[in-house]
């Protein structure tokens, strides 16, 4: 599975839009993105994923990049309940498990 | 829809002991995947149950198994505990495996004396 690089820690002042970026440069043509998250002492919660074109659901958009090589997860309106560890993951679609990295800390300030 | 349940949610064991975790997917999710998180190693793979039989595996040592019923539900058993098999256990249950959403449950804390 293709390595991704997020940064460490974001703010976002609640109400705001939280753009959460993603690097995938090594990802292969058949390596879907998904974004899950995890609150504190909670188990990790989906959120989206995508191959090539941008999706959009009731909990936020992801937009890819032409070459694929990057994402951005937004949250439209950040919530002080979207304080969390989100994290970026490139599933091979033959592979079963799951593997985080370190995720990105988003803190949302009231 | 009930979500993925996992019983107990805390539990506290001494080195040597052994310990089974439960986990009951998502109704009609044959798939069920366990995790172990720690805060140096971060989420790690266990294994993968469907259909009844273990789909796939990570690299754990063989004190680490699992077990999938007819119903869905699975248990893991890890036995002589370790003190670095202290971790919150996550079981995420799914429709197809890692094509799919994996839906998590709450987990279980183990602790190990």
């Amino acid at each position: 599975d293709a390595k991704t690089t997020q940064p460490p820690s974001m703010d976002c002042a609640e109400g705001r839009a939280a753009n959460l970026p993603c690097n995938h440069s090594t990802i292969s043509g058949n390596e879907y993105v998904y974004w899950y998250r995890q609150i504190h002492s909670q188990g990790p919660q989906y959120i989206i994923h995508g191959l090539k074109n941008n999706e959009t659901n009731e909990m936020a958009s992801l937009i890819i990049t032409e070459d694929r090589k990057s994402s951005t997860l937004i949250l439209p309106h950040a919530t002080l309940r979207d304080t969390a560890v989100y994290y970026c993951i490139v599933i091979n679609t033959g592979r079963r498990a799951l593997t985080f990295g370190s995720g990105t800390r988003l803190q949302v300030q009231p | 829809k009930a979500g993925v349940t996992q019983t107990p949610r805390y539990l506290i064991k001494t080195r040597g002991q052994q310990v089974t975790l439960s986990c009951s997917p998502i109704s009609g999710h044959r798939s069920v995947s366990w995790y172990q998180q720690t805060p140096g190693q971060g989420l790690q793979f266990l294994f993968e149950y469907f259909s009844e039989t273990q789909r796939n595996k990570g690299n754990f040592p063989g004190r680490f198994s699992g077990r999938q019923f007819s119903n869905s539900r699975s248990e893991m058993n890890v036995s002589t505990l370790e003190l670095g098999d202290s971790a919150l256990y996550l079981c995420a249950s799914s429709l197809q495996g890692a094509r799919n959403e994996q839906f998590f449950g709450p987990g279980t804390r183990l602790t190990v004396l």
